[in-house]
């Protein structure tokens, strides 16, 4: 069955970086695009950019650009996603979440990431 | 790109049917047939229950629908069931592939 295991949770000071990852089992991981949401406390969802993981190609939002970067290992078939120049405000549940076969919408989802951003 | 529109809330008794929708601009919901919905209850991940407008995972009941006119997309969960009570989102493809959620919309089964 299709799972994605992704990373526990990470206390970060401001300033600094996180990297969550994202271990996709049962499907061919390079054939379905990986998508990277977050939520921040009592929010809604946030969609933050995709990477297809055959390519390695990328697309992020334009509120993450610069900041953001999404990667793979397709060995040991995980997807990444690193946040850096942290705030408070980027305290949020982050979440990969398979591309469906027709790539406009998200199948399977990850557990989900708690990433805390406090001095 | 701005989030689409939901209703913060809606509500139904058990058996009654909700809609809930989801407004966006020839941008996104309007200039592509590639809407999707998810369900997500409290403390777990979201569950899509409708993609591509219209169409239906394998394993979500016929309870859920989804339509389009527009710029606003619609989903209709009838028959409802103590279980449907959940935050709801919608989600559209943008162009330049990018992709925008909606605000949410909490439903409350009475």
């Amino acid at each position: 069955q299709v799972q994605l295991v992704q990373s526990g949770a990470e206390v970060k000071k401001p300033g600094a970086s996180v990297k969550v990852s994202c271990k996709a089992s049962g499907y061919s991981f390079t054939g379905y695009y990986i998508h990277w949401v977050r939520q921040a406390p009592g929010q809604g969802l946030e969609w933050m950019g995709w990477i297809n993981p055959n390519s390695g190609g990328t697309t992020y939002t334009q509120k993450f650009q610069g900041r953001v970067t999404m990667t793979r290992d397709t060995s040991i078939s995980t997807a990444y996603m690193e946040l850096s120049r942290l705030t408070s405000d980027d305290t949020a549940v982050y979440s990969c979440a398979r591309g469906g076969t027709t790539g406009y919408y998200f199948d399977y989802w990850g557990q989900g990431s708690l990433v805390t951003v406090s001095s | 790109q701005s989030a689409l529109t939901q209703p913060p809330s809606a509500s139904g008794s058990p058996g009654q049917s909700v809609t809930i929708s989801c407004t966006g601009t020839s941008s996104d919901v309007g200039g592509y047939n590639f809407v999707s919905w998810y369900q997500q209850h409290p403390g777990k991940a979201p569950k899509l229950v409708i993609f591509d407008v219209t169409k239906r995972p394998s394993g979500v009941p016929d309870r859920f629908s989804g339509s389009k006119s527009g710029n606003t997309a619609s989903l209709t969960v009838s028959g409802l069931q103590a279980d449907d009570e959940a935050d709801y989102y919608c989600t559209s493809y943008a162009g330049s592939n990018n992709f925008v959620f909606g605000t949410g919309t909490k439903v409350t089964v009475l």
